[in-house]
Protein backbone atom coordinates (compact mmCIF):
# COMPACT_ATOMS: atom_id res chain seq x y z
CA UNK A 1 0.00 0.00 0.00
CA UNK A 2 1.09 3.67 0.30
CA UNK A 3 3.64 4.18 2.93
CA UNK A 4 6.67 7.06 2.99
CA UNK A 5 9.12 6.12 6.01
CA UNK A 6 10.95 9.11 7.53
CA UNK A 7 13.88 9.54 10.20
CA UNK A 8 15.11 10.43 11.81
CA UNK A 9 11.95 11.32 14.14
CA UNK A 10 14.07 13.67 16.20
CA UNK A 11 17.25 15.80 15.16
CA UNK A 12 19.44 18.00 17.26
CA UNK A 13 22.15 19.62 15.49
CA UNK A 14 24.02 23.37 16.87
CA UNK A 15 22.65 26.71 15.09
CA UNK A 16 25.83 26.21 12.26
CA UNK A 17 25.18 22.53 11.54
CA UNK A 18 23.46 21.18 8.72
CA UNK A 19 20.55 18.40 9.01
CA UNK A 20 19.91 16.05 6.77
CA UNK A 21 16.21 14.14 7.01
CA UNK A 22 15.34 10.78 4.62
CA UNK A 23 12.70 9.42 3.22
CA UNK A 24 11.71 6.37 1.65
CA UNK A 25 8.66 5.79 -0.35
CA UNK A 26 6.66 2.59 -1.58
CA UNK A 27 5.11 2.79 -5.01
CA UNK A 28 7.07 3.53 -7.72
CA UNK A 29 4.96 5.59 -9.53
CA UNK A 30 4.68 8.21 -7.01
CA UNK A 31 6.46 11.74 -9.17
CA UNK A 32 6.19 14.24 -7.02
CA UNK A 33 7.78 14.77 -3.66
CA UNK A 34 7.33 17.97 -1.07
CA UNK A 35 8.23 19.17 1.95
CA UNK A 36 6.88 20.72 4.62
CA UNK A 37 7.82 22.59 7.80
CA UNK A 38 5.00 22.48 10.82
CA UNK A 39 5.81 25.10 13.61
CA UNK A 40 3.58 24.83 16.94
CA UNK A 41 -0.02 26.01 16.15
CA UNK A 42 0.28 26.54 12.88
CA UNK A 43 -0.40 24.23 9.23
CA UNK A 44 2.39 23.10 7.18
CA UNK A 45 3.68 25.10 5.18
CA UNK A 46 5.90 24.27 1.71
CA UNK A 47 9.76 24.91 1.91
CA UNK A 48 10.28 22.90 -1.09
CA UNK A 49 9.24 20.35 -3.91
CA UNK A 50 11.06 18.10 -6.12
CA UNK A 51 9.41 16.23 -8.71
CA UNK A 52 10.58 12.48 -10.32
CA UNK A 53 12.62 13.83 -13.52
CA UNK A 54 14.65 16.00 -11.38
CA UNK A 55 17.55 14.39 -9.13
CA UNK A 56 18.57 17.44 -6.64
CA UNK A 57 17.10 21.00 -5.88
CA UNK A 58 18.14 24.05 -4.06
CA UNK A 59 17.09 26.99 -2.45
CA UNK A 60 19.49 28.88 -0.62
CA UNK A 61 19.66 26.67 2.59
CA UNK A 62 17.34 24.43 1.56
CA UNK A 63 17.77 21.42 -0.70
CA UNK A 64 16.65 18.31 -1.86
CA UNK A 65 17.69 14.94 -3.61
CA UNK A 66 15.79 12.22 -5.15
CA UNK A 67 16.78 8.51 -5.96
CA UNK A 68 14.25 7.24 -8.33
CA UNK A 69 15.70 3.79 -8.42
CA UNK A 70 16.04 3.10 -4.56
CA UNK A 71 12.75 5.06 -4.14
CA UNK A 72 14.22 8.00 -1.68
CA UNK A 73 14.51 11.41 -1.33
CA UNK A 74 16.25 13.59 1.54
CA UNK A 75 16.18 17.03 2.17
CA UNK A 76 19.33 19.03 3.63
CA UNK A 77 19.40 22.51 5.71
CA UNK A 78 22.82 24.25 5.70
CA UNK A 79 23.98 26.48 8.18
CA UNK A 80 20.74 26.16 10.31
CA UNK A 81 19.26 28.72 12.33
CA UNK A 82 17.10 28.41 15.53
CA UNK A 83 14.56 29.50 13.39
CA UNK A 84 14.24 26.36 11.69
CA UNK A 85 13.55 24.61 14.93
CA UNK A 86 10.32 22.88 13.88
CA UNK A 87 8.17 19.64 12.52
CA UNK A 88 9.72 18.64 8.74
CA UNK A 89 7.10 16.20 7.12
CA UNK A 90 8.30 14.83 3.85
CA UNK A 91 5.45 13.26 1.41
CA UNK A 92 5.21 11.86 -1.89
CA UNK A 93 1.87 11.85 -3.98
CA UNK A 94 -0.59 8.35 -4.77
CA UNK A 95 -2.67 9.48 -7.48
CA UNK A 96 -3.99 12.11 -6.00
CA UNK A 97 -3.72 11.76 -2.55
CA UNK A 98 -0.38 13.23 -0.62
CA UNK A 99 0.84 10.58 2.09
CA UNK A 100 3.09 12.09 5.14
CA UNK A 101 5.85 10.74 6.66
CA UNK A 102 5.41 10.33 10.34
CA UNK A 103 7.23 13.72 10.81
CA UNK A 104 10.83 14.54 12.34
CA UNK A 105 10.86 17.47 15.04
CA UNK A 106 14.22 19.30 14.51
CA UNK A 107 15.92 21.54 17.58
CA UNK A 108 18.56 24.19 16.76
CA UNK A 109 20.61 24.90 19.43
CA UNK A 110 21.49 28.23 19.84
CA UNK B 1 -0.45 35.29 -2.53
CA UNK B 2 -0.91 31.44 -1.43
CA UNK B 3 -3.40 31.84 1.48
CA UNK B 4 -5.64 29.28 2.46
CA UNK B 5 -7.31 31.12 4.95
CA UNK B 6 -9.76 28.81 7.68
CA UNK B 7 -12.41 29.95 10.39
CA UNK B 8 -13.12 29.33 13.55
CA UNK B 9 -9.25 29.43 14.59
CA UNK B 10 -10.47 27.33 17.43
CA UNK B 11 -13.70 25.71 18.41
CA UNK B 12 -15.24 23.50 21.62
CA UNK B 13 -18.60 21.62 20.91
CA UNK B 14 -20.40 19.15 22.82
CA UNK B 15 -21.20 15.40 21.25
CA UNK B 16 -25.21 17.17 20.62
CA UNK B 17 -23.63 20.08 19.12
CA UNK B 18 -23.90 20.82 15.17
CA UNK B 19 -20.90 23.31 13.98
CA UNK B 20 -19.44 24.02 10.92
CA UNK B 21 -15.86 24.46 9.63
CA UNK B 22 -14.88 27.12 7.09
CA UNK B 23 -11.67 27.47 4.60
CA UNK B 24 -11.69 30.33 1.75
CA UNK B 25 -9.35 30.20 -1.19
CA UNK B 26 -9.09 32.70 -3.73
CA UNK B 27 -6.26 31.75 -5.87
CA UNK B 28 -8.14 29.75 -8.15
CA UNK B 29 -7.42 26.64 -7.37
CA UNK B 30 -9.73 23.42 -8.30
CA UNK B 31 -9.10 21.17 -5.73
CA UNK B 32 -9.80 21.43 -2.24
CA UNK B 33 -8.77 19.23 0.87
CA UNK B 34 -9.45 18.33 4.72
CA UNK B 35 -7.36 16.56 6.56
CA UNK B 36 -6.91 16.14 10.40
CA UNK B 37 -4.27 16.21 12.57
CA UNK B 38 -3.75 14.59 15.63
CA UNK B 39 -1.12 15.92 18.07
CA UNK B 40 2.99 14.79 16.96
CA UNK B 41 1.14 13.17 14.00
CA UNK B 42 1.13 13.47 10.41
CA UNK B 43 -2.13 15.25 8.42
CA UNK B 44 -4.70 12.35 7.45
CA UNK B 45 -6.15 13.12 4.27
CA UNK B 46 -10.40 13.08 4.73
CA UNK B 47 -11.68 14.47 2.03
CA UNK B 48 -10.52 15.59 -1.68
CA UNK B 49 -13.01 17.75 -3.82
CA UNK B 50 -11.59 17.83 -7.20
CA UNK B 51 -13.80 20.61 -9.69
CA UNK B 52 -16.06 20.96 -6.80
CA UNK B 53 -17.03 17.29 -7.41
CA UNK B 54 -16.21 15.08 -4.04
CA UNK B 55 -13.76 12.73 -5.63
CA UNK B 56 -12.07 10.99 -2.54
CA UNK B 57 -13.62 9.90 1.03
CA UNK B 58 -11.04 8.17 3.08
CA UNK B 59 -13.76 5.88 5.01
CA UNK B 60 -14.71 8.78 7.20
CA UNK B 61 -17.62 8.37 9.45
CA UNK B 62 -21.03 10.19 8.88
CA UNK B 63 -20.87 12.70 11.60
CA UNK B 64 -18.43 14.44 8.91
CA UNK B 65 -20.06 16.02 5.94
CA UNK B 66 -18.22 17.97 3.29
CA UNK B 67 -19.36 20.38 0.99
CA UNK B 68 -18.15 22.26 -1.61
CA UNK B 69 -20.53 25.54 -2.29
CA UNK B 70 -18.39 26.57 -5.12
CA UNK B 71 -14.68 26.68 -5.77
CA UNK B 72 -13.46 28.96 -3.50
CA UNK B 73 -15.39 27.52 -0.42
CA UNK B 74 -14.94 24.43 1.54
CA UNK B 75 -16.67 23.43 4.52
CA UNK B 76 -16.65 20.69 6.75
CA UNK B 77 -19.87 20.11 8.69
CA UNK B 78 -19.69 18.10 12.26
CA UNK B 79 -22.65 16.77 14.40
CA UNK B 80 -22.21 14.39 17.11
CA UNK B 81 -19.06 14.12 17.26
CA UNK B 82 -17.17 12.45 19.70
CA UNK B 83 -14.20 12.96 21.99
CA UNK B 84 -11.39 11.09 19.98
CA UNK B 85 -12.30 13.70 17.47
CA UNK B 86 -10.52 16.57 18.77
CA UNK B 87 -8.01 17.19 16.60
CA UNK B 88 -6.50 19.66 14.52
CA UNK B 89 -8.12 20.06 11.26
CA UNK B 90 -6.40 21.48 8.33
CA UNK B 91 -7.87 22.62 4.60
CA UNK B 92 -5.80 22.28 1.63
CA UNK B 93 -5.96 23.40 -2.00
CA UNK B 94 -3.75 22.98 -4.91
CA UNK B 95 -4.16 24.72 -8.39
CA UNK B 96 -5.46 21.51 -10.42
CA UNK B 97 -5.14 18.01 -9.12
CA UNK B 98 -3.36 15.10 -10.98
CA UNK B 99 -1.27 17.02 -13.00
CA UNK B 100 2.11 18.94 -12.56
CA UNK B 101 0.17 21.75 -11.01
CA UNK B 102 -0.82 19.39 -7.65
CA UNK B 103 1.21 21.61 -4.95
CA UNK B 104 -1.07 21.66 -1.63
CA UNK B 105 -0.89 24.63 -0.20
CA UNK B 106 -2.59 24.75 3.49
CA UNK B 107 -4.14 26.92 5.98
CA UNK B 108 -3.81 27.18 10.07
CA UNK B 109 -6.11 24.63 10.76
CA UNK B 110 -9.01 24.93 13.20
CA UNK B 111 -8.24 23.28 16.51
CA UNK B 112 -11.44 21.36 17.88
CA UNK B 113 -12.28 20.16 21.44
CA UNK B 114 -15.08 17.75 21.69
CA UNK B 115 -16.09 17.52 25.57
Amino acid sequence: GENVEQHPSTLSVQEGDSAVIKCTYSDSASNYFPWYKQELGKGPQLIIDIRSNVGEKKDQRIAVTLNKTAKHFSLHITETQPEDSAVYFCAATFSEKLVFGKGTKLTVNP
Amino acid sequence: DTEVTQTPKHLVMGMTNKKSLKCEQHMGHRAMYWYKQKAKKPPELMFVYSYEKLSINESVPSRFSPECPNSSLLNLHLHALQPEDSALYLCASSPAPGTIQETQYFGPGTRLLVL
